[in-house]
């Protein structure tokens, strides 16, 4: 069964470090999303991806962040200058066509800032 | 007031028990709507769609009432495995950006 696959499972890095979390979305997909979860929090959205620009993106999504597609297969989230406040769980998810078709969650990043 | 609510629970509830979960949402242009369930620690995974009629998957029933904004979930004949927290999700803008409720826990217990 095709999934969402994310890597790395776990990253420590330090505070004021740049971060560049990566994800292999399902390929016939249209929509790439970024979500985060504080440990103990809701799901919250960062940014959702079509046709290779950003379509939506929340007020946690400042300048800080950045989502790229470099190639056909992975959407990578960069995380500049890492707070300790980002700290969190990071999903990435896939959609084929948005509306009211599930989209497929990746089994995260785990990322704790120092 | 939150864009999507529910009662954060824990429901304890024993084996073979019935249980229902609420939810609201705010913004009443949401277009689509979803349970998702999450386990300790891993990825939401849609468990189903919720449809304006109404829709059931074997033990598993959802309703939404657009008028009241308000959907719900019903699980019958509750299983160990269907331990989890419950994710009320609403789509506000054509796929773009889900919203997710705060999840209500439900701990099944022989």
């Amino acid at each position: 069964e095709p999934e969402v696959t994310q890597t790395p499972s776990h990253q420590v890095t330090q505070m004021g470090q740049e971060v560049i979390l990566r994800c292999v979305p399902i390929s016939n997909h249209l929509y790439f999303y970024w979500y985060r979860q504080i440990l103990g929090q809701k799901v919250e959205f960062l940014v959702s991806f079509y046709n290779n620009e950003i379509s939506e993106k929340s007020e946690i999504f400042d300048d800080q962040f950045s989502v790229e597609r470099p190639d056909g297969s992975n959407f990578t989230l960069k995380i500049r200058s890492t707070k300790l406040e980002d700290s969190a769980m990071y999903f990435c998810a896939s959609n084929p066509q948005g509306g009211d078709t599930e989209a497929f969650f990746g089994q995260g990043t785990r990322l704790t800032v120092v | 007031r939150k864009e999507v609510e529910q009662d954060p629970g824990p429901f304890n509830v024993p084996e073979g028990a019935t249980v229902a979960f609420n939810c609201t949402y705010s913004n009443s242009a949401s277009q689509s709507f979803f349970w998702y369930r999450q386990d300790c620690r891993k990825e939401p995974k849609l468990l189903m769609s919720v449809y304006s009629s109404g829709n059931e998957d074997g033990r598993f029933t959802a309703q939404l009432n657009r008028a009241s904004q308000y959907i719900s979930l019903l699980i019958r004949d509750s299983k160990l495995s269907d331990s989890a927290t419950y994710l009320c999700v609403v789509n506000n803008n054509a796929g773009n950006m889900l919203t997710f409720g705060g999840g209500t826990r439900l701990m099944v217990k022989p």
